[in-house]
């Protein structure tokens, strides 16, 4: 899998808007930009995944550079309990079973976000 | 039933013991995952099931005995293990199609100790 790179941490307020960035300068035409995060003591959990074009969901907004470079992760109204480990996670889609990378979802460090009442 | 089921939360054993943990999921899912994550380090892939067949083995030691006896159920066998195998362990499961378009659903995980 192509690699990600993420500030090690992050702070917040509540109520105010994140922007969790993901530089993945190696990416190719077939990877599609996945999130999750892991609140403590649970298992990561899925938050959004998008190719080319911003994607909204329930829990988040995922923007994507136009050159596929970058993407960041945007939380609308950040609240206590959204502190947690976000992973950036490049997975490769070519082929017909998913991509070489089939089966294979590789964590990178992560960013740690922090945030304040 | 959207949830990954792992039993048991937390397991001590010994390094002459032999344990088992359990995951299950009734989500109609026929790929499954096991992680081990250290403290303050991301989940590392060990074992890849699809189908019930083991896919993928990232190259775990044989004290680690991954099985899948039907579509809802993973299982991994313990034996001999080391106190550096304290960790936790993730299971996950996910649709085996396009698998790269899928989100993964993930287990809280079971706690082990190695003493």
């Amino acid at each position: 899998d192509a690699k990600t790179t993420q500030p090690n941490s992050m702070e917040s307020n509540e109520e105010e808007p994140v922007h969790l960035p993901c530089n993945h300068s190696t990416i190719s035409g077939t990877d599609y930009i996945h999130w999750y995060r892991q609140l403590p003591s649970q298992g990561p959990e899925y938050v959004i995944h998008g190719l080319t074009s911003n994607v909204n969901n329930r829990m988040a907004s995922l923007a994507i550079a136009e050159d596929r470079k970058s993407s960041t992760l945007i939380l609308h109204r950040a609240t206590l309990r959204d502190a947690a480990v976000y992973y950036c996670i490049l997975r490769d889609a070519g082929g017909p079973a998913g991509g070489t990378s089939y089966g294979k979802l590789t964590f990178g460090q992560g960013t740690i976000l922090t945030v304040h009442p | 039933d959207t949830e990954v089921t792992q039993t048991p939360k937390h397991l001590v054993m010994g390094m002459t013991n032999k344990k088992s943990l359990k995951c299950e999921q009734h989500m109609g899912h026929r790929a499954m995952y096991w992680y081990k994550q250290k403290a303050k380090k991301p989940p590392e892939l060990m074992f890849v099931y699809s189908y019930e067949k083991l896919s993928i083995n990232e190259s775990v030691p044989s004290r680690f005995s991954p099985e899948c006896p039907n579509s809802s159920l993973l299982n991994l066998h313990l034996h001999a293990l080391q106190p550096e195998d304290s960790a936790l362990y993730l299971c996950a499961s996910s649709q085996a199609i396009r698998a790269a378009l899928r989100g993964y659903t993930f287990g809280s995980g079971t706690r082990l100790t190695v003493v």
